[in-house]
């Protein structure tokens, strides 16, 4: 069966510390996703990155970076965590266009920044 | 620009009852439209998807979709709910590049007994 892992499900963190969100799957995809989800604000991109070593923003970029230095890991970094961050974080992957195929979603990692 | 609005963030029905969750789109070129699923604790998984086949679109677990253009909906339905169908349902569109979706906010489904 398919499978993206998220390498944390719950995660406090204190202000100002640096915060990295780890995310692997198993499908050999092209594309990998970040998005955080809100009460009532639904799914928004952060990131995303169609091969290794590149990386594109999305809608709501500013306060993380990415990495993906293999095909099957893509890493959500914070470089300075602040309590606006403290969110339910998703990482997706898909094979092929990404905007046209099916997303594969983690568990999702809850990231509590106090 | 690309963009999705579910009308109505919560929905209530009684379980054998018709569900009906709205979406309408903004799109600037044909677009690919998605609904997907939340289920309590877990990922979203992928209900089912529009890309121009056929304006009726079948998915999982008796859901199906009607693309309409002339009124920029993908309304989502089921004939007779059921207790299991109780989730967050998220309406989703391919943005302008082709590259990545566009979720929408969320419609939270309850199925009462």
């Amino acid at each position: 069966d398919v499978k993206v892992t998220q390498s944390s499900r719950y995660l406090v963190k204190r202000t100002g510390e640096k915060v990295f969100l780890e995310c692997v799957q198993d499908m050999d995809h092209e594309n990998m996703f970040w998005y955080r989800q809100d009460p009532g604000l639904g799914l928004r991109l952060i990131y995303f990155s169609y091969d290794v070593k590149m990386k594109e923003k999305g809608d709501i970029p500013e306060g993380y970076s990415v990495s993906r230095e293999k095909k099957e890991r893509f890493s959500l970094i914070l470089e300075s965590a602040s309590t606006n961050q403290t969110s339910m974080y998703l990482c997706a992957s898909s094979q092929g266009q990404g905007g046209n195929e099916k997303l594969f979603f983690g568990s999702g990692t809850q990231l509590s920044v106090l | 620009a690309q963009s999705v609005t579910q009308l109505g963030s919560h929905v209530s029905v009684s379980e054998g009852a018709l569900v009906l969750l709205r979406c309408n789109y903004s799109s600037s070129v044909p677009p690919y439209l998605f609904w997907y699923v939340q289920y309590p604790n877990q990922g979203l998984q992928l209900l089912l998807k529009y890309t121009s086949a056929a304006t009726l679109v079948k998915g999982i677990n008796g859901f199906e979709a009607e693309f309409k253009k002339s009124e920029t909906s993908f309304h989502l339905t089921k004939p007779s709910a059921h207790m299991s169908d109780a989730a967050e349902y998220f309406c989703a569109v391919t943005n302008q590049a082709g590259t990545a979706l566009i979720f929408g906010k969320g419609t939270t489904l309850s199925v009462s007994s």
